[in-house]
C-alpha cells in the first residue's frame, strides 16, 4: 500500500528565500506524482505534475524533482514571496485512473 | 475549478438525516472520485467512480454510499450522518494532466 510522507510539517522562511519542500513514498512502482497548493478554506489547486518517466518540471519559480529509485519527491521554490504562504501537498497515483494517495502536507509561511 | 462543480458549497444537517453532495464535470471524464479532508489526517479518498454505473470504496467508505448515473454526475450520499462525517468535501477527476479537483464542500453534522 502506498504511503506518503511530508517532512517538515511547518516551514517559516523570510521574503527571498529559496527553500525545498521534501515528499517521500513508499511504493517506487508510481505512475504519476503532482504537487498540489492549498490556501486557508479553499480547494487544491495543482502546481505541477511528474510523469513516472520524467525526472522534473518547472513552473516559473517552481521546480519538481522525480526519483523513483530513493522514493522521494522535493519541490523548490526560488525566490519566496509572502504569497507563496499556504499548505503544499504531495500526492501519488499509482496507476492510470486509480485514486491519488496525499501526503499530509507542509505548511509554508514566508514573512515580508 | 474548471470543469468541475460542486453543490451544495455548505450544509449544515441534523444528526440521523442523510444529506446527499453532487459533483458535476462538464469534460466527459471517466474517473471521478470523493475525498474527505480533515486536520491531522489530510485527504482520504471515500469512494471512486471509473465509469457509469461502475463505482469501488476508497480508505474511509463506512457509512457513504455513491452513485453515478451519467458520466457528468456523481453524487455523495450520507444515509444518516454523524458528528464523525462533519468535513470538507472534495470531488476530483482525472484528466491527461493530472487531476483537477472542486472548490469543496463544508458539512457540518449537528
Amino acid at each position: 500500500k502506498q504511503e506518503v510522507t511530508q517532512i517538515p510539517a511547518a516551514l517559516s522562511v523570510p521574503e527571498g528565500e529559496n527553500l525545498v519542500l521534501n515528499c517521500s513514498f513508499t511504493d517506487s512502482a508510481i505512475y504519476n506524482l503532482q504537487w498540489f497548493r492549498q490556501d486557508p478554506g479553499k480547494g487544491l489547486t495543482s502546481l505541477l505534475l511528474i510523469q513516472s518517466s520524467q525526472r522534473e518540471q518547472t513552473s516559473g519559480r517552481l521546480n519538481a524533482s522525480l526519483d523513483k529509485s530513493s522514493g522521494r519527491s522535493t519541490l523548490y521554490i526560488a525566490a519566496s514571496q509572502p504569497g507563496d504562504s499556504a499548505t503544499y501537498l504531495c500526492a501519488a497515483v499509482n496507476q492510470a485512473g486509480t485514486a491519488l494517495i496525499f501526503g499530509k502536507g507542509t505548511t509554508l509561511s514566508v514573512s515580508s | 475549478d474548471a470543469g468541475i462543480t460542486q453543490s451544495p458549497r455548505h450544509k449544515v444537517t441534523e444528526t440521523g438525516t442523510p444529506v446527499t453532495l453532487r459533483c458535476h464535470q462538464t469534460e466527459n471524464h471517466r474517473y471521478m472520485y470523493w475525498y474527505r479532508q480533515d486536520p491531522g489526517h489530510g485527504l482520504r479518498l471515500i469512494h471512486y467512480s471509473y465509469g457509469v454505473k461502475d463505482t469501488d470504496k476508497g480508505e474511509v467508505s463506512d457509512g457513504y454510499s455513491v452513485s453515478r448515473s451519467k458520466t457528468e454526475d456523481f453524487l455523495l450520499t450520507l444515509e444518516s450522518a454523524t458528528s464523525s462525517q462533519t468535513s470538507v468535501y472534495f470531488c476530483a477527476i482525472s484528466k491527461e494532466v493530472g487531476y483537477t479537483f472542486g472548490s469543496g464542500t463544508r458539512l457540518t453534522v449537528v
